[in-house]
């Protein structure tokens, strides 16, 4: 166990509705980071906060948002859904923004039908 | 652009022998670290070791080990005393100190024959 929690395990959906994927961080750890692996494109890095604030974006679409909170979980939302959306959602931790291990938790496996 | 390749797509090995598990990389930054990561069946990414560019030994971790040859650009695992347990697919990844994310290949799937 990494001590990254994440809600839901998994989730069903249709196509043009809207999901809001949840992360609890490891304790003590700032910075939040979000993946998605996809049969096509592999594991890819979406974005990262730290303490609060956006640090790094990768390939994120514009219908794909993501905060952190004062508690420092972290949502990823994910609206418009298309069929090509259907993934593993992935967060992973680490104490600060800089090189170090990132710790991922269990993920969620999103299904757009 | 940073870029991790694994060209192993499957590989197998008999239960309580040795295997290696091939990555190189590509980067122009002279500091990055790398890193590899099983994903069992189940799904979730388990953190396995760390190599740092300017560590001068190699990484080791319980029967875990990391071969690092910087001037070759190559950071293979190798997995001693396999074991069935150990079936899962295998991720390198490189994070550069410029940057945040990690950049991960494609995968090894791993298959321990008992």
């Amino acid at each position: 166990d990494s001590g990254v929690t994440q809600t839901p395990k998994h989730l069903i959906t249709a196509t043009g509705q809207r999901v809001t994927l949840r992360c609890s961080p490891r304790s003590g750890d700032l910075s939040v980071y979000w993946y998605q692996q996809s049969l096509d494109q592999g594991l890819q890095f979406l974005i990262q906060y730290y303490n609060g604030e956006e640090r790094a974006k990768g390939n994120i679409l514009e219908r794909f948002s993501a905060q952190q909170f004062p508690d420092l979980h972290s949502e990823l939302n994910l609206s418009s859904l298309e069929l090509g959306d259907s993934a593993l959602y992935f967060c992973a931790s680490s104490v600060t923004a800089f090189q170090e291990t990132q710790y991922f938790g269990p993920g969620t496996r999103l299904l757009v039908l | 652009a940073q870029k991790i390749t694994q060209t192993q797509p499957g590989m197998f090995v008999q239960e309580k022998e040795a295997v290696t598990l091939d990555c190189t990389y590509d980067t122009s930054d002279p500091s990055y670290g790398l890193f590899w990561y099983k994903q069992p069946s189940s799904g979730e990414m388990i953190f396995l070791i760390y190599q740092g560019s300017y560590d001068q030994q190699n990484a080791t971790e319980g029967r875990y080990s990391l071969n690092f040859q910087k001037a070759r650009k190559s950071a293979n695992l190798v997995i001693s005393a396999s074991q069935l347990g150990d079936s899962a697919m295998y991720f390198c990844a490189m994070r550069e100190t410029s940057g945040s994310r990690l950049t991960f290949g494609e995968g090894t799937q791993l298959t321990v024959n008992p």
